[in-house]
């Protein structure tokens, strides 16, 4: 079966650079969700798009973005990197439509910044 | 303030043995409950989902309980297996849609 489809797999930037992480949902799947997880940290939810609308909002920096495109296929755009991004960012996808609430998440894309 | 707690940051138990792993939640009123297993450095990966109305639901060797009332889950893994061995997060969501708020998590050890 499809599964969730994150694009880079690793990624090194230096500080106060950009990046853009993408996220291919399963398909048929209508939201999105981006959750941050550092070192020894449970997964922390940055911003999710429902029908390529934003649906929610969690503890995201200003100095990044997201949105969802019409294909469903969603990018994390995130700017002035600093050395506290060093993450692992995951994507999730779910089906609200089917009424399936569990959330199906892809392989995570490990941002380091130096 | 709100906070989701599990019973342990680390289990270590017996081949063959049941784990019990326990979620406890505080100034939530969560709709649905969730656990999931993440391996290091891989995402997590959905295993039960159970709703507010619902006490309990089993799959194959997995088993999670919902006390709304003691605002507390459980999460038994029978006959349990050393593949067993991975970090378990319990998690809460408000609404189908809504974002899931995962506990810190339990990493769980099956010794052969």
């Amino acid at each position: 079966a499809a599964g969730v489809i994150q694009s880079p797999r690793h990624l090194i930037k230096e500080k106060r650079e950009t990046a853009t992480l993408k996220c291919y949902p399963i398909p048929r799947h209508d939201t999105v969700y981006w959750y941050q997880q550092g070192p020894g940290q449970d997964p922390q939810f940055l911003i999710s798009f429902y029908e390529k609308m934003q649906s929610d909002k969690g503890s995201i920096p200003d100095r990044f973005s997201a949105q969802q495109f019409s294909d469903y296929h969603s990018e994390l755009n995130m700017s002035s990197l600093e050395l506290g991004d060093s993450a692992l960012y995951f994507c999730a996808s779910s089906s609200q439509s089917s009424g399936s609430y569990e959330q199906y998440f892809g392989p995570g894309t490990r941002l380091t910044v130096t | 303030s709100q906070k989701i707690e599990q019973n342990s940051e680390a289990l270590n138990i017996q081949e063959g043995k049941t784990a019990t792993l326990t979620c406890n939640y505080t100034n939530y009123s969560p709709a649905y409950l969730q656990w999931y297993r993440q391996d290091p450095g891989r995402g997590p990966v959905f295993l039960l989902l159970i709703r507010e109305n619902e006490k309990e639901k089993r799959k194959e060797r997995l088993k999670v309980t919902f006390d709304t009332t003691l605002k507390q889950s459980l999460f038994h893994i029978t006959a349990s297996q050393p593949a067993d061995s991975a970090t378990y997060l319990c998690a809460l969501s408000y609404s189908s849609a809504s974002k899931i708020i995962f506990g810190s998590g339990t990493r769980l050890s099956i010794r052969p």
